[in-house]
């Protein structure tokens, strides 16, 4: 079963706009990471957000979390062509386990 | 420092045959988990482990079996392998709790049943 899911699936913009997807998890959470897939690779892991914390930035990077709505964003601003990739949503659902949802993907036109 | 290692990257097996996976943690790190990708799906969790000791385990098969050595790598073992055991597997790593801090996931091992 998978705890989060991703929105939009799939997701298209220029070069240079910003790109937003969305996470929504059924149960309480004390974290919720994001990670980026290139071309079925291996995940890389890009921020983790506390069950405390609404915002958080990275580089290019905005995640909030809005734990009354069971929900999360990921921002990225001014895209580039590497950045296209899959993105995927997890979050804890014991000590020691995290849960992935499907993934939205992600492509940059040049 | 070498990130996480997965071994082979590649592999075809036919069905029912038995496959072995294996995965080296970042060194330091004492966490291992396994996880299966299916193609255009989200990681499925398999297997955690900690000092040598299974943590968690998702709801797959008992075919599915794993382990960790003293050197903190581990084995994923996958016995009668059928047509749906066909994915990426993915190794993750983390130095303590990866639900507090994060996992670095190895490039994984494509596996495909024929």
């Amino acid at each position: 079963s998978q705890q989060g899911e991703e929105d939009p699936q799939a997701l298209s913009i220029q070069e240079g706009e910003n790109a937003t997807m969305n996470c929504s998890y059924k149960t309480s959470i004390n974290n919720l990471q994001w990670y980026r897939q290139n071309s079925g690779r291996g995940l890389v892991h890009l921020i983790l957000i506390r069950s405390n914390e609404r915002e958080k930035h990275s580089g290019r990077l905005r995640v909030t979390l809005d734990t009354s709505k069971k929900s999360s964003s990921l921002l990225i601003t001014a895209s580039r062509a590497a950045d296209t990739a899959s993105y995927f949503c997890a979050t804890d659902v014991s000590a020691d386990k995290i849960i992935f949802g499907k993934g939205t993907r992600l492509h940059i036109l040049p | 420092d070498a990130g996480v290692t997965q071994s082979p990257t590649h592999l075809i097996k036919t069905r029912g045959q038995q496959v072995t996976l294996r995965c080296s943690p970042i060194s330091g790190h004492k966490s291992v988990s396994w996880y299966q990708q299916v193609l255009g799906q989200g990681p499925q969790f398999i297997f955690q482990y900690y000092e040598k000791e299974e943590r968690g385990r998702g709801n797959f098969p008992d075919r599915f079996s794993a382990r960790q050595f003293p050197n903190y790598s581990s084995e994923l073992n996958v016995n009668a392998l059928l047509l749906g055991d066909s994915a990426l597997y993915l190794c993750a790593s983390s130095s303590a709790s990866g639900t507090r801090y994060g996992y670095t996931f190895g490039s994984g091992t494509r596996l495909t049943v024929v």
